[in-house]
């Protein structure tokens, strides 16, 4: 069955980086567009940002334009996010979701990783 | 952006008729998604492109979306529904709603 395992958060400063990664297993990853949506403590769902299956497309929020970066390798069957200039704000659990339809909506999360941007 | 309004609350008696709406201007003209988020745990799918529901998702949940409002129905309501919704919409990038707290009294 489809699976989805993020790696990476920890505890980072303000102005840091931190590079997320989702390893996916049980389908075609290549075949499949992705999205990294985020969760503040106590709050609701953020879409961060959206790849298409080839790579050749990608989203950003408007919060996070200039500031993530969303990549895939296809050959590894991994997806990723880069995180830059880190802020308090970026605090949160973060998910990565297929898009098997290719319709804009989540089908499969997976558990999530958490960031914390603290000093 | 694309805003999407929901009730931060609903309430509904065990074994009765949930409904859990999602404003947004001319969301009819779109396709709604809505998730279903327990406490510690991911979101889950649970309705997409208005009325589907995906494989394992029991026929209880059902969605409609017509002028301004999409709505999710939770028939014959559980202790197990207990849960976050939160409705989803594309329109240049992805937007969700505040979400709604469910509980079953």
């Amino acid at each position: 069955q489809v699976q989805l395992v993020e790696s990476g958060g920890g505890l980072v400063k303000p102005g840091g980086s931190l590079r997320l990664s989702c390893a996916t297993s049980g389908f075609t990853f290549s075949d499949y567009h992705m999205n990294w949506i985020r969760q503040a403590p106590g709050k609701g769902l953020e879409w961060l940002s959206y790849i298409r299956s080839s790579g050749s497309t990608i989203y950003y929020a408007d919060s996070v334009k200039g500031r993530f970066t969303i990549s895939r390798d296809n050959a590894k069957n991994s997806l990723y996010l880069q995180l830059s200039s880190l802020r308090a704000e970026d605090t949160g659990v973060y998910y990565c979701a297929t898009d098997a339809h290719g319709e804009y909506f989540m089908d499969v999360w997976g558990k999530g990783t958490t960031v914390t941007v603290s000093s | 952006s694309y805003d999407l309004i929901q009730a931060l609350s609903v309430s509904v008696a065990l074994g009765q008729t949930a409904r859990i709406t999602c404003g947004g201007n001319n969301i009819g003209g779109k396709n709604v998604h809505w998730y279903q988020q327990k406490p510690g745990q991911a979101p889950v799918l649970v309705i997409y492109r208005d009325s589907n529901r995906p494989s394992g998702i029991p026929e209880r949940f059902s969605g409609s979306n017509s002028g301004n409002t999409a709505t999710l129905t939770i028939s014959r309501a559980q202790l197990g529904d207990e849960a976050d919704y939160y409705c989803q919409v594309w329109d240049s990038s992805v937007a969700f709603g505040g979400g709604t707290k469910l509980t079953v009294l």
